[in-house]
């Protein structure tokens, strides 16, 4: 079984509407949490990185929460637009550099 | 701008032919670099860490032999693929880890097409 679960696998939403993905992991020891946006055929980018202590971090219109009492992760996306269209995977890091990759949500942003 | 550069970022090839990839960090050493295949529609696979310095971990079911990882300096390392065949083609990425500040960068990746 994977350590690190994404939710949904995929997702269609209208242009300009909310969404919230979702990671829940079972990496322990924990370390970090990393949020990532691939577009086709790119590399991923990175759009977050949490830490045992953070809760809420945002960045511009995508805010990333963690609860690591229950070992869960969000990225909500506000106000989408049609270049937010992409794969976002959720990367968590154990001890030693030991990162454990979801399977990424493939967002489509429809106009 | 890019802080971790792959190159090739496509390339070519015929069966049997060796193919290396190269990934640098540019702006920041990497005593770790990972690399991964990912198919169309699928996610990252991770295929091995790479340690300067030092053998590469590979993870279970990546041969070594056919997917050769050197990381000779902090801010170079390279993937050869050995005799490449038809179900070798795939989009290869690597990343890099900034100790310092423990970001994840990654390349644009390598789309390898063998023939």
């Amino acid at each position: 079984k994977n350590q690190v679960e994404q939710s949904p696998q995929s997702l269609i939403i209208l242009e300009g509407k909310n969404c919230t993905l979702q990671c829940n992991y079972t990496v322990s020891p924990f370390s970090n949490l990393r949020w990532y946006k691939q577009d086709t055929g790119r590399g991923p980018v990175s759009l977050t990185i949490m830490t045992f202590s953070e809760n809420t971090k945002s960045n511009r219109r995508y805010t990333a929460t963690l609860d690591a009492d229950t070992k869960q992760s969000s990225l909500h996306i506000t106000a989408s637009q049609l270049s937010d269209s992409a794969s976002y995977i959720c990367v968590v890091s154990g001890n030693n550099n030991d990162m454990r990759f979801g399977a990424g949500t493939r967002l489509t942003v429809k106009p | 701008g890019a802080v971790v550069s792959q190159h090739p970022s496509w390339v070519i090839c015929k069966s049997g032919t060796s193919v290396k990839i190269e990934c640098r960090s540019l702006d920041f050493q990497a005593t770790t670099m990972f690399w991964y295949r990912q198919f169309p529609k699928q996610s990252l696979m991770l295929m091995a860490t790479s340690n300067e310095g030092s053998k590469a971990t590979y993870e279970q079911g990546v041969e070594k032999d056919k997917f050769l990882i050197n990381h000779a300096s902090l801010t170079l390392s390279t993937l050869t693929v050995t005799s490449a065949h038809p179900e070798d083609s795939s989009f290869y990425i690597c990343s890099a880890l900034d100790w310092n500040t423990g970001e994840l960068f990654f390349g644009e990746g390598s789309r390898l097409t063998v023939l």
